[in-house]
C-alpha cells in the first residue's frame, strides 16, 4: 500500500538550531515528493518539491530536502531555524503516473523557542 | 494567497444534517481535489474532479458526494452528519500537466 511515514511527531528547537525532519515513503514506481508547511490557522503551502534530476532540492525560506532513492527517503533540512518556522510540516508523495492525489504523512509539529 | 477560495470558513451544524462546502480553483486550473484533515486520521484524499468529471476517489464515505460545475467550481456535499465528520476540509487545484497542488484556506466543520 502507498504510505508516507514521518518519524518525528513533535520537535522542539531553540532559534538558530539545525533542523532535520525525517520522511520515508512506500510507493511502487516513479514518485513526485513534496514538503508542505501549515502555519497556525493557515492553509497548506508548498515548501519544496522533487520531480526528477538533482536529488538535493532547495525550497523557500531556506529549506532544502534530499531524495535518497535507495532509502525511500525525502528528509527536510534547514541549517538555522527561526521562531517564525513554528508550524506543522507535511511530507507527501504522488506517483508520476497516477491522477495526482497526494498521500500525506502524519505531520510533524515544529515548535521553535525564541 | 494561493488563489484557491473556499466558503464558508467555519460551519457549525448538528448531527444528521447536510452541508455543502464550496471551492473555487485558481483561474485556469481544471483539477480540483478534496482532502479531509482530522486529528485521528490526518490529511486524507477524498475525491478529485477534472474538468467536470470525477477522476479519482479516495477514502470518501458514501454519505459524501461532490461535483464540479461548468465554471469549474466544486462543491462537496456531506449528509447525515456524524460527530466524527468534524474536521478541516481543504480543496486544492492543479494545472493541467502540472504536479503542484495549490490549497485553499479550508472549511472547518464542527458537528455537535
Amino acid at each position: 500500500a502507498q504510505s508516507v511515514s514521518q518519524h518525528n511527531h513533535h520537535v522542539i528547537l531553540s532559534e538558530a538550531a539545525s533542523l532535520e525532519l525525517g520522511c520515508n515513503y512506500s510507493y511502487g514506481g516513479t514518485v513526485n515528493l513534496f514538503w508542505y508547511v501549515q502555519y497556525p490557522g493557515q492553509h497548506l503551502q508548498l515548501l519544496l518539491k522533487y520531480f526528477s534530476g538533482d536529488p538535493l532540492v532547495k525550497g523557500i525560506k531556506g529549506f532544502e530536502a534530499e531524495f535518497i532513492k535507495s532509502k525511500f527517503s525525502f528528509n527536510l533540512r534547514k541549517p538555522s531555524v527561526q521562531w517564525s518556522d513554528t508550524a506543522e510540516y507535511f511530507c507527501a508523495v504522488t506517483g508520476s503516473s497516477n491522477t495526482g492525489k497526494l498521500i500525506f504523512g502524519q505531520g510533524t509539529t515544529l515548535q521553535v523557542k525564541p | 494567497d494561493s488563489g484557491v477560495t473556499q466558503t464558508p470558513k467555519h460551519l457549525i451544524t448538528a448531527t444528521g444534517q447536510r452541508v455543502t462546502l464550496r471551492c473555487s480553483p485558481r483561474s485556469g486550473d481544471l483539477s480540483v481535489y478534496w482532502y479531509q484533515q482530522s486529528l485521528d486520521q490526518g490529511l486524507q484524499f477524498l475525491i478529485q474532479y477534472y474538468n467536470g468529471e470525477e477522476r479519482a476517489k479516495g477514502n470518501i464515505l458514501e454519505r459524501f458526494s461532490a461535483q464540479q460545475f461548468p465554471d469549474l467550481h466544486s462543491e462537496l456535499n456531506l449528509s447525515s452528519l456524524e460527530l466524527g465528520d468534524s474536521a478541516l476540509y481543504f480543496c486544492a487545484s492543479q494545472t493541467s500537466g502540472g504536479h503542484e497542488q495549490f490549497f485553499g484556506p479550508g472549511t472547518r466543520l464542527t458537528v455537535l
